[in-house]
């Protein structure tokens, strides 16, 4: 079964800091890989997706994330973040080989919180 | 003109009632999902619906029932509810079933039983 771990349940940064949000998953097949962004009292919003070639996608509000297949990794970056970035982000697995449906499966959060 | 809309947001009930919750989404998608958000933000697959077929129908208890009466609609009827069941469930569609299709979620249900 599928797995995603986020390492950080909270990260704290000064404004105008980078932040890396770590990810790693553990699947044994290949998966496709999303990082999901819920800002306060709202669902969650696509930030970027990582499906096949460049190992670098970059999404929207900046942010960038960098598949790592040797060390099952997928973390989120962003090199200036800003206080509207104080959300919670979720990275998930879909299996490639389950093409009939999709079922996310997500990582437990990581609390972003950007201080003045 | 919100793409994934459900009602209500918020729901506070008693033990043992029935409760639904609505979904709709005017996207012209073909794939609806529930999903469920617990305290501690941990989000897990319910159910998922592709053109009115049940396609994913995850280990949760048989007091749910979804029921979508056309691929615009997906609703989520619970019975007998249990403390255990506080959650906020999201509703979301994507335009197909394939596991690389993006989601939309709406902004959730916070069901609170007491």
């Amino acid at each position: 079964a599928q797995s995603v771990t986020q390492l950080d349940s909270q990260v704290p940064v000064f404004e105008e800091a980078p932040v890396e949000l770590r990810c790693n998953y553990s699947s044994s097949v290949s998966v496709y890989l999303f990082w999901y962004v819920q800002y306060p009292n709202q669902g969650l919003q696509l930030l970027l997706k990582y499906l096949s070639g460049s190992t670098l996608v970059k999404g929207i509000n900046g942010f960038e994330a960098e598949f790592n297949k040797s060390q099952t990794s997928f973390h989120l970056r962003k090199p200036s973040v800003h206080i509207s970035d104080t959300a919670e982000y979720f990275c998930a697995v879909s299996d490639r080989l389950i093409q009939g449906a999709q079922k996310l499966v997500f990582g437990q959060g990581t609390r972003l919180t950007i201080n003045p | 003109d919100t793409a994934v809309s459900q009602t209500p947001k918020y729901l506070v009930t008693q033990m043992g009632n029935d409760k639904s919750i609505k979904c709709e989404q005017n996207l012209g998608h073909d794939t609806m999902y529930w999903y469920k958000q617990d305290s501690k933000k941990f989000l897990k697959i319910m159910f998922s619906y592709n053109n009115k077929e049940l396609i994913i129908n995850e280990t949760v208890p048989n007091r749910f029932s979804p029921k979508s009466p056309d691929k615009a609609h997906l609703n989520l009827h619970i019975n007998s509810l249990e403390l255990g069941d506080s959650a906020v469930y999201f509703c979301a569609s994507s335009q197909d079933r394939r596991a690389n299709t993006e989601a939309f979620f709406g902004q959730g249900t916070r069901l609170t039983v007491v």
